[in-house]
C-alpha cells in the first residue's frame, strides 16, 4: 500500500529555516516523480517543488533561491529544506507522488500534510 | 503564463442531482487537465487525470470532458460524501491549480 508520512512543520520566525520530511512506503522515491504542494490557510492549493526521477529539480517562482527539494534513497524519504521564510510561506505542506504516461503528469497519493507557521 | 478559472466558484445542490463544473485555461492545454477533491481537513483526492480518464477507486458517477481551453466535471447522481470543493489542475506548463468550486448542500 502507498503511503506518504510528511513530517517537520511548525512555528517558526520569519528569515527562519525548517525541513520538512515525507517518508514514503509501498514505492520507491528514486524511481518516482515527487512534488510539494502547498495550501495557505482558507486558500487554493498551489504547487510548490518538484523532483524527477532522474534528479531534475523545479520551483515554482516565489520559492527559488530560497527552498530546496531532495531525497534520500537509503530512507525512501522526499525533504524540502526552506530557507528565508516568509510570512506568505504559512501554509500546509503536502507531499505528493505523480504517476505519468504519455506525457500526463498527476499527483495520485498525497500525505496528510504538515502545517508550517511563519510568525513572530 | 496560463490562468485558470473555475465556474461557479460555489454551488448548492442536493443529493441526487446531477451537477457540472466548468474549468477554462487561458491557452490551450490540450488535454493535460486533472480534476482533485477536497473534503475540510484532508489531502486532496485525484479524481479524473488527462481530461477525461477515471482514477483507479473513483466512482463511475464522476466524469470528465474537454480539450483545449474548456473542461468539466460531472457527478451525474450527486452522493453525501461528494460535498467538498473540487480543483481543476493544468500540467500543461507549469502546474497550476484552478481557484476551487465549493458544493455543499442545498
Amino acid at each position: 500500500e502507498v503511503q506518504l508520512v510528511e513530517s517537520g512543520g511548525g512555528l517558526v520566525q520569519p528569515g527562519g529555516s525548517l525541513r520538512l520530511s515525507c517518508a514514503a512506503s509501498g514505492f520507491t522515491v528514486s524511481n518516482s516523480y515527487m512534488r510539494w504542494h502547498r495550501q495557505a490557510p482558507g486558500k487554493g492549493l498551489e504547487w510548490v517543488s518538484a523532483i524527477y526521477s532522474g534528479g531534475t529539480t523545479y520551483y515554482t517562482d516565489s520559492v527559488k533561491g530560497r527552498f530546496t527539494i531532495s531525497r534520500d534513497n537509503s530512507k525512501n524519504t522526499l525533504y524540502l529544506q526552506m530557507n528565508s521564510l516568509r510570512a506568505e510561506d504559512t501554509a500546509v505542506y503536502y507531499c505528493a507522488r505523480d504517476q505519468s504516461g504519455s506525457g500526463y503528469y498527476y499527483s495520485d497519493y498525497w500525505g496528510q500534510g504538515t502545517l508550517v507557521t511563519v510568525s513572530s | 503564463d496560463i490562468q485558470m478559472t473555475q465556474s461557479p466558484s460555489s454551488l448548492s445542490a442536493s443529493v441526487g442531482d446531477r451537477v457540472t463544473i466548468t474549468c477554462r485555461a487561458s491557452q490551450s492545454i490540450s488535454s493535460y487537465l486533472n480534476w482533485y477533491q477536497q473534503k475540510p481537513g484532508k489531502a486532496p483526492k485525484l479524481l479524473i487525470y488527462a481530461a477525461s480518464s477515471l482514477q483507479s477507486g473513483v466512482p463511475s458517477r464522476f466524469s470528465g470532458s474537454g480539450s483545449g481551453t474548456d473542461f468539466t466535471l460531472t457527478i451525474s447522481s450527486l452522493q453525501p460524501e461528494d460535498f467538498a470543493i473540487y480543483y481543476c489542475q493544468q500540467t500543461y506548463s507549469t502546474p497550476l491549480f484552478g481557484p476551487g468550486t465549493k458544493v455543499d448542500i442545498k
